[in-house]
């Protein structure tokens, strides 16, 4: 397995753009989780799924932020409109039992 | 009271130096805890599971305690690829919970 994929691995976008990030999971997890990370606040989970159910979403940001799972194989993670606090680094995982596995993560910069 | 607490450091030991790092979780539900590493610019990747009886991976000892909810790592003979930010990790093992992230303890390590 390539292990978690995600795309893009840059992006760079203007205020008020929309931003669409991508993930493919480990095949056979059933959870997925997208974190983003600042230096001033860390690792923050933003959302997860459980077999492509939305469990808790409370860290989502605001109604900017939306993300969805349409199949075991696929998430979105999209901002709309984007923002420059929302410049960070936004992680996908997934996990079956107990360890999670990091994608490489989508470094987003809103100008 | 923030779910996982660390110290952020920076921790600066010389090579060969024993280093210890703790977290303190809120939640005594908390079932499964972990630490991960994180490198400059890369996703965390697990570094150990920590068990109620201790465990040990060659230089790296963990340890949980329960009764006082808080979770150690020990780094003994540091070496220069040791630095990096540990990031210490608690699961709630109720079905459908997800992976909660301390914001890590950066190390840094000198010859």
């Amino acid at each position: 397995d390539a292990g978690v994929i995600q795309s893009p691995r840059h992006e760079v976008t203007e205020m008020g753009q929309e931003v669409t990030l991508r993930c493919k999971p480990i095949s056979g997890h059933d959870y997925l989780f997208w974190y983003r990370q600042t230096m001033m606040r860390g690792l923050e989970l933003l959302i997860y799924f459980n077999n492509n159910v939305p469990i808790d979403d409370s860290g989502m940001p605001e109604d900017r932020f939306s993300a969805k799972m349409p199949n075991a194989s696929f998430s979105t993670l999209k901002i709309q409109p984007s923002e420059p606090r929302d410049s960070a680094v936004y992680f996908c995982a997934s996990s079956s039992v107990n360890e999670a596995f990091f994608g490489q993560g989508t470094r987003l910069t809103v100008v | 009271r923030k779910e996982v607490e660390q110290d952020p450091g920076p921790f600066n030991v010389p090579e060969g130096a024993t280093v210890a790092f703790n977290c303190t979780y809120s939640n005594s539900a908390s079932q499964s805890f972990f630490w991960y590493r994180q490198d400059c610019r890369k996703e965390p990747k697990l570094l150990m599971s920590v068990y109620s009886s201790g465990n040990e991976d060659g230089r790296f000892t963990a340890q949980l305690n329960r009764a006082s909810q808080y979770i150690s790592l020990l780094i003994r003979d540091s070496k220069l690829s040791d630095s990096a930010t540990y990031l210490c990790v608690v699961r709630f093992n109720q079905a459908g919970t997800a992976l909660i992230f301390g914001k890590g303890t950066t190390l840094s390590v000198s010859s």
